[in-house]
């Protein structure tokens, strides 16, 4: 069971928008930073977001982040069908003072 | 460019050790937290560890505390993982980061953990 909790699995048309949420609590997401990240098969994370809403370079503006008390969202709109991946949040718990993670969300592109 | 080597996975018995390494180029190791982070086959991701920049702070997930021990060398731009005591639910690929909540990741070493 993961701290952080995430839809296991959205889909969408191409073209289309998707919204993947992450749900928390006051010690992590509501009072820390919330990463955003995505995992192609076979390879590591890559980082989309950072800070909630920062897009490091490379990363286009269809990739948003927000966050709104213990809850944060990730949307990408203009889907693709090279968006087909695993998306998971991440963000550091103060009273756990752990790292912590969404369990995961499946993106599939119709 | 910020690049992350992992070394050292392989298949361990269980109740075995194994010394993972990240060798790190591109940035000012010294300056920066580096963690560890595991994914087990077909599951999710699962922070493990992770260490300040001069080592003086150390995190550790509940299910490896007094099992693991993450350490660093400044000098070698190298991080560490200790792994003892090994148990099969430890089978994973682990991934040296950069920062507590990773902005580079390196490319993983799977440890498997079976008799």
């Amino acid at each position: 069971q993961s701290v952080l909790t995430q839809p296991p699995s959205v889909s969408a048309a191409p073209g289309q928008k998707v919204t993947i949420s992450c749900s928390g609590s006051s010690s992590n997401i509501g009072n820390n930073y919330v990463s955003w990240y995505q995992q192609l098969p076979g390879t590591a994370p890559k980082l989309l977001i950072y800070e909630n809403n920062k897009r490091p370079s490379g990363i286009p503006d269809r990739v948003s982040g927000s966050k709104s008390g213990p809850s944060a969202t990730l949307d990408i709109t203009g889907l693709q069908t090279g968006d087909e991946a695993d998306y998971y949040c991440g963000t550091w718990d103060s009273s756990l003072r752990a790292g912590v993670f969404g369990g995961g969300t499946k993106l599939t592109v119709l | 460019e910020v690049q992350l080597v992992e070394s050292g996975g392989g298949l361990v018995q269980p109740g075995g050790s194994l010394r993972l390494s990240c060798a790190a180029s591109g940035f000012p190791f010294s300056g920066y937290w580096m963690s560890w982070v595991r994914q087990a086959p077909g599951k999710g991701l699962e922070w493990v560890a992770n260490i300040k920049q001069d080592g003086g702070e150390i995190y550790y997930v509940d299910s490896v505390k007094g099992r693991f021990t993450i350490s660093r060398d400044n000098a070698r731009n190298s991080l560490y993982l200790q792994m003892s005591s090994l148990r099969v639910e430890d089978t994973a690929v682990y991934y040296c980061a950069r920062r507590v909540t990773p902005d580079s990741w390196g490319q993983g070493t799977l440890v498997t953990v079976s008799s």
